[in-house]
């Protein structure tokens, strides 16, 4: 079993729709979770990060945090052509420890 | 300008010839890591280093070194390179450990023939 699982896509979805990413996984004492954009050819950039249970807004996007289901998810709302990378999940047990990431998630927004 | 730089950002090499990446931030950061990126397998993490002289082995160590004399620089180091080291190179830096933001270089794409 992967230690961070993200569904490989593509996910298509049309401009304007939400965008919803999912990542669970295995490590229960897993404490940060990230989520980063990285464009074809280009260097992964953070998007969000969330350390507690319940959701994290930040304008279009919101991480959404369940421990005990193990399982951390990204909305994009209003989803823009500008928003198709790749997404990538990855998960810190904490201080200064490995950080494991998951294999990414294709977005494709349809104009 | 807040950075992390990479050198080469492309190398094609062959088997069994010493090469270093050199890898360096100007921000602080006491955590930098390296990773390598495959198609299908995502980010993997080869080392980290968490100061000066500290360093711990990531998910994929097998076939590198690095080393950390100095709190800016982090080199990757070849000894003896091998066509499955073939990849994308990422270094990457963090202040205060693998919790918060990883800042990430442009990459190296390394070739080994």
């Amino acid at each position: 079993q992967k230690e961070v699982e993200q569904n490989s896509g593509p996910l298509s979805v049309p401009e304007g729709a939400i965008a919803s990413l999912n990542c669970t996984y295995s490590d229960r004492g897993s404490q940060s979770f990230f989520w980063y954009r990285q464009y074809s050819g280009k260097s992964p950039e953070l998007i969000m990060f969330i350390y507690s249970n319940g959701d994290k807004e930040d304008g279009r996007f919101t991480a959404q945090l369940n421990k005990a289901s193990q399982y951390v998810s990204l909305l994009i709302r209003d989803s823009q052509p500008s928003d198709s990378a790749t997404y990538l999940c990855a998960v810190n047990a904490g201080g200064y420890q490995k950080v494991t990431f998951g294999t990414g998630t294709k977005l494709q927004v349809i104009p | 300008e807040a950075q992390v730089t990479q050198n080469p950002r492309y190398l094609i090499t062959v088997t069994g010839k010493k090469l270093t990446v050199t890898c360096s931030q100007n921000m602080n950061h006491e955590y930098m890591s390296w990773y390598r990126q495959d198609p299908g397998l995502g980010l993997r993490q080869i080392y980290y280093s968490m100061n000066v002289e500290v360093t711990d082995k990531g998910d994929v160590p097998e076939g590198y070194k690095v080393s950390r004399k100095e709190k800016r620089n982090f080199p990757l180091i070849l000894e003896s390179p091998s066509p499955n080291q073939t990849s994308l190179y990422f270094c990457a830096s963090s202040l205060g450990g693998g919790q918060n933001e990883q800042y990430f270089g442009p990459g190296t794409r390394l070739t080994v023939t």
